[in-house]
């Protein structure tokens, strides 16, 4: 089965950091891109970033370009995203998201989601 | 404002049909057939439920259906069922940059 458990998420002030983990199971970690996903309250989901499945391509939306990195230990089965310059636009529940294909090149779905950690930025 | 608009809510009795619409523009649903939809129960992880417009991942219901008309896709539930009751996410790719945008989500209530 597969499972997808974030954490890290927290009460943070404006222009703080602060890093997401997701530990996965149930599939073979490296042969799968993976993404984070958000959704702000009120509002819809929102695409972050993606990485490839070796780690070496790495995607990330307009809105958090340039603050936020995503990357991946695959001997630990970890995705992380270390999120810099923190915004109160930022606050959201962050989703690891499991991509169809190695690379989220040519692979725009999800098929497996985490339950999510809430991130709020606030002072 | 989401890229994608969905109505807000939904409704239905058991046992008939509903669609949830999903509006875009000729840069994202109307450009690809990479639509796909996304259900998600209070507190639960979201489900794919449809990709490449009206394919079913393995263990979807066959009462779950999509299409796609110009810049509209559509999900259908026939047959409703009170677990179909959550909420409905509509995803569409938007081209190289964009990758990916979502809609804002209807709520399904099954009367």
């Amino acid at each position: 089965e597969v499972q997808l458990l974030e954490s890290g998420g927290g009460l943070v002030q404006p222009g703080g950091s602060l890093r997401l983990s997701c530990a996965a199971s149930g599939f073979t970690f490296n042969s799968y891109a993976m993404s984070w996903v958000r959704q702000a309250p009120g509002k819809g989901l929102e695409w972050v970033s993606s990485v490839s499945g070796s780690g070496d391509r790495t995607y990330y939306a307009d809105s958090v370009k340039g603050r936020f990195t995503i990357s991946r230990d695959n001997s630990k089965k970890t995705l992380y995203l270390q999120m810099t310059s923190l915004r109160a636009d930022d606050t959201a529940v962050y989703y690891c998201a499991k991509v169809t294909g190695l690379d989220w090149y040519g692979n725009y779905y999800f098929d497996y989601w985490g339950q999510g950690t809430l991130v709020t930025v606030s002072s | 404002q989401s890229a994608l608009t969905q109505p807000a809510s939904v409704s239905g009795s058991p046992g008939q049909s509903i669609t949830i619409s999903c509006t875009g523009t000729s840069s994202d649903v109307g450009s690809y057939n990479l639509v796909s939809w996304y259900q998600r129960h209070p507190g639960k992880a979201p489900k794919l439920m449809i990709y490449d417009v009206s394919k079913r991942p393995s263990g979807v219901s066959n009462r779950f259906s999509g299409s796609k008309s110009g810049n509209r896709a559509s999900l259908t539930i026939s047959g409703l069922q009170a677990e179909d009751e959550a909420d409905y996410f509509c995803c569409s790719y938007a081209g190289s940059t964009t990758f990916v945008v979502f809609g804002g989500g209807t709520k399904l209530t099954v009367l």
